[in-house]
């Protein structure tokens, strides 16, 4: 069981936005400004696309967009596009030494 | 560019040992610690745990049998797992990612896939 939790599947048309939710605890996602988001796509290594709760790293498009509330933490994806299709991993850090990612969601655009 | 090169596959027995390499470039080795990543066919992402590049002290996560080693070799900046007494669960990819800061993995290996099968 992963310490944080993901609804495993999302779906939207292209154009449309979803969003991603990630539930932890006041011990990781509630306690730190330190969420990451991966994207997987089949048979590829994850790729970061968004580090402490909300930034970009250089590359990846601002349709992406990361927010925290609580213990929830969210990916917002708009304008979704075929090529967003993938398998996206949440990460929070956990204090010293400890960290985790979310078991998953699968998002398809349809 | 920054890019993490990890060994090839891998085919061992039950009750071998293994040892998995990634070798970085375009960066400073000794600055980020080099995190460990295992996924398990069909399932999500496990982290492993880190070592620390300054100092090759390693940290395993808390639910990770002592079977599993980190090490490196600053002299040609490669980062090694080391698994011994495989058993068929240990069958997975394995990833190297270099952490920019607190779980924010910004570059990856391309995975190491070990397979244990008699």
């Amino acid at each position: 069981q992963s310490a944080l939790t993901q609804p495993p599947s999302a779906s939207g048309s292209p154009g449309q936005s979803v969003t991603i939710s990630c539930t932890g605890t006041n011990s990781d996602v509630g306690g730190y400004k330190y969420v990451s988001w991966f994207q997987q796509q089949p048979g590829k290594a994850p790729k970061l696309m968004i580090y402490e709760v909300s930034k970009r790293p250089s590359g990846v498009p601002d349709r992406f967009s990361g927010s925290t509330s609580g213990n929830t933490a969210s990916l917002t994806v708009s304008g979704l596009q075929a090529d967003d299709e993938g398998t996206y991993y949440c990460s929070s850090y956990g204090g010293t030494n400890k960290g985790a990612f979310g078991g998953g969601t699968k998002l398809t655009v349809l | 560019q920054v890019q993490l090169v990890q060994s090839g596959s891998e085919l061992e027995k039950p009750g071998a040992s293994v040892k998995v390499s990634c070798r970085a470039s375009g960066y400073t080795f000794t600055g980020p610690s080099i995190n460990w990543v295992r996924q398990a066919p069909g399932q999500g992402l496990e982290w492993m745990g880190f070592i620390n590049t300054k100092s090759g002290k390693p940290t395993y996560a808390q639910d990770l049998i002592g079977r599993f080693v980190f090490s490196l070799d600053t002299s040609v900046s490669t980062a090694y797992l080391q698994i011994s007494s495989l058993e068929a669960e240990d069958t997975a990819v394995y990833y190297c990612a270099k952490d920019r800061a607190y779980f924010a993995f910004d570059i990856w290996g391309q995975g190491t896939l070990v397979t244990v099968s008699s």
